[in-house]
C-alpha cells in the first residue's frame, strides 16, 4: 500500500534561513512524488513534483525538493525563507505501477516563518 | 482566473438533509478527483473520472455519497442523509490526460457543516 510520512508536525524558521520540510514515501512500485500548499481557507497550490530524470526538482515561489530513492524521501528546501511562505505544505505520492491516478498525501506540516 | 471552481464554497446543513456540490474543471482537464479533508489532516480520495466515466472509488465513499460527470464536464457530489462525521471540506481536482505525471490543481473546496 502507497503512504506518506510527514514527521514534523510544524516547522519553524527564521525569516533569511534556509528551510526543510521532510517528506518519506512507500510505494511498490516506481513513485511520482508531489509538493503542494495550502494557505487558510484556499484550495491546494501545486508547487512542484518529481516524475524521473534529476533528482533535484525545482518549482514555484523559490522552492525546490531533492528526490532520494535509496532513502525514499523527498524533501522540500527554500534557500531564503520569506514571512509569506508561512502556510500549511502536503507532500503527496502515486505509485507509477499503480492504474488509479489517485494521489496519497501525507498528514501535512505547518511551516511558521519569523520576522 | 480559470482554474478550478467549486460551489458552494460553504455548506451548513442539518443531519439528515441531502446536500450536493458542484465542481467546474479547468476547461481542457478530462481527469476530475473529489478528495474529503478534514482538520489537521491531508486530503483523502474519494473517487475520480476520465470524462465521463467513474474510474475508481474509494471505499471511504459510502452508498450516500454519489457522485456524477455526466457529460464529462462539470461534477456533482452528493451526499444523502448527512451525517454529523460529513463534515469536512470537500475538494475537487483535475488535470490532464495523456502523461500520468500530470499533477492535479485544487479548487477552494467546500466546507460542510452537519449540525
Amino acid at each position: 500500500a502507497q503512504s506518506v510520512a510527514q514527521p514534523e508536525d510544524q516547522v519553524n524558521v527564521a525569516e533569511g534561513n534556509p528551510l526543510t520540510v521532510k517528506c518519506t514515501y512507500s510505494v511498490s512500485g516506481n513513485p511520482y512524488l508531489f509538493w503542494y500548499v495550502q494557505y487558510p481557507n484556499r484550495g491546494l497550490q501545486f508547487l512542484l513534483k518529481y516524475i524521473t530524470g534529476d533528482n533535484l526538482v525545482k518549482g514555484s515561489y523559490g522552492f525546490e525538493a531533492e528526490f532520494n530513492k535509496s532513502q525514499t524521501s523527498f524533501h522540500l528546501k527554500k534557500p531564503s525563507a520569506l514571512v509569506s511562505d508561512s502556510a500549511l505544505y502536503f507532500c503527496a505520492v502515486r505509485d507509477y505501477e499503480d492504474s488509479s491516478y489517485k494521489l496519497i498525501f501525507g498528514s501535512g506540516t505547518r511551516l511558521l516563518v519569523r520576522p | 482566473d480559470t482554474g478550478v471552481s467549486q460551489d458552494p464554497r460553504h455548506k451548513i446543513t442539518k443531519r439528515g438533509q441531502n446536500v450536493t456540490f458542484r465542481c467546474d474543471p479547468i476547461s481542457e482537464h478530462n481527469r476530475l478527483y473529489w478528495y474529503r479533508q478534514t482538520l489537521g489532516q491531508g486530503p483523502e480520495f474519494l473517487t475520480y473520472f476520465q470524462n465521463e466515466a467513474q474510474l475508481e472509488k474509494s471505499r471511504l465513499l459510502s452508498d450516500r455519497f454519489s457522485a456524477e460527470r455526466p457529460k464529462g464536464s462539470f461534477s456533482t457530489l452528493e451526499i444523502q442523509r448527512t451525517e454529523q462525521g460529513d463534515s469536512a471540506m470537500y475538494l475537487c481536482a483535475s488535470s490532464l490526460g495523456g502523461l500520468a505525471g500530470n499533477e492535479q490543481y485544487f479548487g477552494p473546496g467546500t466546507r460542510l457543516t452537519v449540525t
